[in-house]
């Protein structure tokens, strides 16, 4: 069985950091890539980013680009997000997500964790 | 960028009745090599995340009830849900992946029970 368990989440200061992690199992991690997907209360779901099977390539939504980080450690099957210079508009559920391996660029995604919350306020 | 909008924006439809949710996207997402638009539908219950419903427009995910149902090709997209199920109360997102590597999803319907 495919498992996605997020961690990480909670509350930090506009310009603070945080690091999310995703541990996954049930499947060949490296074969998939994988995606963050967040979605502000009460909002509407939007893409942040995407890493490679491999985690060689990684591509960031311009809301985020210069400020977040992807990287997956797949040897322990573990994906995370290091956010840095964190905003109050970065308050969101931060859901990990797996790429189908049918849909273009992993982009299609047919496993989610439950998510994490973060929330940027001072 | 290739920006997605739905409507309509809520919907409120009586149990066993059809339901049809539209979604419009800026610029073709029908990739013309291999005919497939790369549209993708999410249904998302409150306090759970987004499940796969429609990939391709119109591929059902596995485990998908058949009264789900996808159409649309190029920039004109429908979500259909045949008879109405109390369970179906949620809302539903459209999604391009042509864009790649970036995609992007529309606002979302919050569809209810009449």
């Amino acid at each position: 069985e495919v498992q996605v368990l997020e961690s990480g989440g909670g509350l930090v200061q506009p310009g603070g950091s945080l690091r999310l992690s995703c541990a996954t199992s049930g499947f060949t991690f490296s074969n998939f890539a994988m995606s963050w997907v967040r979605q502000a209360p009460g909002k509407g779901l939007e893409w942040v980013s995407v890493i490679s099977g491999s985690g060689d390539s990684s591509n960031y939504a311009e809301s985020v680009k210069g400020r977040f980080t992807m990287s997956r450690d797949n040897s322990k099957n573990t994906l995370y997000l290091q956010m840095n210079s964190l905003r109050a508009e970065d308050t969101a559920t931060y859901y990990c997500a797996r790429g189908a391996w049918y849909c273009s660029g992993g982009h299609c995604y047919d496993h989610w964790g439950q998510g994490t919350l973060v929330t940027v306020s001072s | 960028d290739i920006v997605m909008t739905q409507s309509p924006d809520s919907l409120a439809v009586s149990l066993g009745e059809r339901a049809t949710i539209n979604c419009k996207s800026s610029q073709s997402i029908l990739y013309s090599s291999n005919n497939k638009s790369y549209l993708a539908w999410y249904q998302q219950k409150p306090g759970q995340p987004p499940k796969l419903l429609i990939y391709w427009a119109s591929t059902r995910a596995s485990g998908v009830p058949d009264r789900f149902s996808g159409s649309g090709s190029g920039t004109d997209f429908t979500l259909t849900i045949s008879s109405l199920q109390a369970e179906d109360v949620a809302a539903y997102y459209c999604q391009q992946h042509y864009s790649i590597p970036t995609c992007s999803f529309g606002q979302g319907t919050k569809l209810e029970i009449k």
